[in-house]
């Protein structure tokens, strides 16, 4: 089946920093979705970019489908940003989805 | 609005009983989904429902596991009979766009301890 990376595992910024997080799959996607999951459990859906570029503030993503990755850029971050990001792949058809999580990359913003 | 509500938000039941799980989505959501999420799998959608009709279970991880949506403002996730594995966080989701999963908002999750 379908895999799907995130890096880094682990990530620690000082507050203002910029970062980027990556998402490869390893096959033809119908979309991809990113989540923050914030230290409290909640969870936020980012962005629906299964191709192209989506920007919301500080946070945008560029998902290029032809090579099979996704970027989540964060610039300016804050400690409000910590928790872990998910990017999530659909593949198949209606009755044959498969939606496949990453593994997540955990980010800790310091004061 | 209130948000996605899920209740109840903690439940601990021992194994072999009834576990009925409960979400209310956002007022005027057509889409509702369930995920489940755990420390060995991750995070994992189990189903999705439009305009009350399911669409997709194949995530639904075997038949002691049901959904239903009766109606727009209410559905329910069961498991029955319950086992030690199925502890986990669940979560609701719900939406309203063209595209079924752009901009979700979730539920706080009910945290399920099976023992």
């Amino acid at each position: 089946g379908i895999q799907v990376e995130q890096s880094p595992p682990d990530l620690i910024l000082q507050e203002g920093a910029n970062s980027t997080l990556r998402c490869n799959f390893s096959d033809s996607v119908n979309n991809l979705q990113w989540f923050h999951q914030n230290p409290w459990g909640q969870l936020i859906n980012l962005f629906y970019i299964p191709s192209g570029t989506k920007q919301n503030g500080r946070l945008s993503a560029t998902t290029v489908a032809t090579e099979r990755y996704s970027l989540l850029y964060i610039s300016s971050s804050q400690t409000t940003d910590s928790g872990v990001y998910f990017c999530a792949v659909e593949q198949g058809t209606s009755g044959t989805y498969k939606y496949i999580f990453g593994t997540g990359t955990r980010l800790k913003v310091l004061a | 609005d209130a948000g996605v509500i899920q209740s109840p938000r903690h439940e601990v039941t021992e194994m072999g009983q009834e576990v009925t799980l409960r979400c209310k989505p956002i007022s005027g959501h057509d889409y509702l989904f369930w995920y489940r999420q755990t420390m060995m799998r991750g995070l994992e959608l189990l189903i999705y429902f439009n305009n009350n009709v399911p669409i997709d279970d194949s995530g639904m991880p075997e038949d002691r596991f049901s959904a239903k949506m009766p109606n727009a403002s209410f559905s329910t996730l069961k498991i029955q009979p319950s086992e030690p594995r199925d502890s986990a966080v669940y979560f609701c989701a719900s939406s309203f766009a063209g595209a079924p999963y752009d901009e979700q908002y979730f539920g706080p999750g009910t945290r399920l301890t099976v023992t």
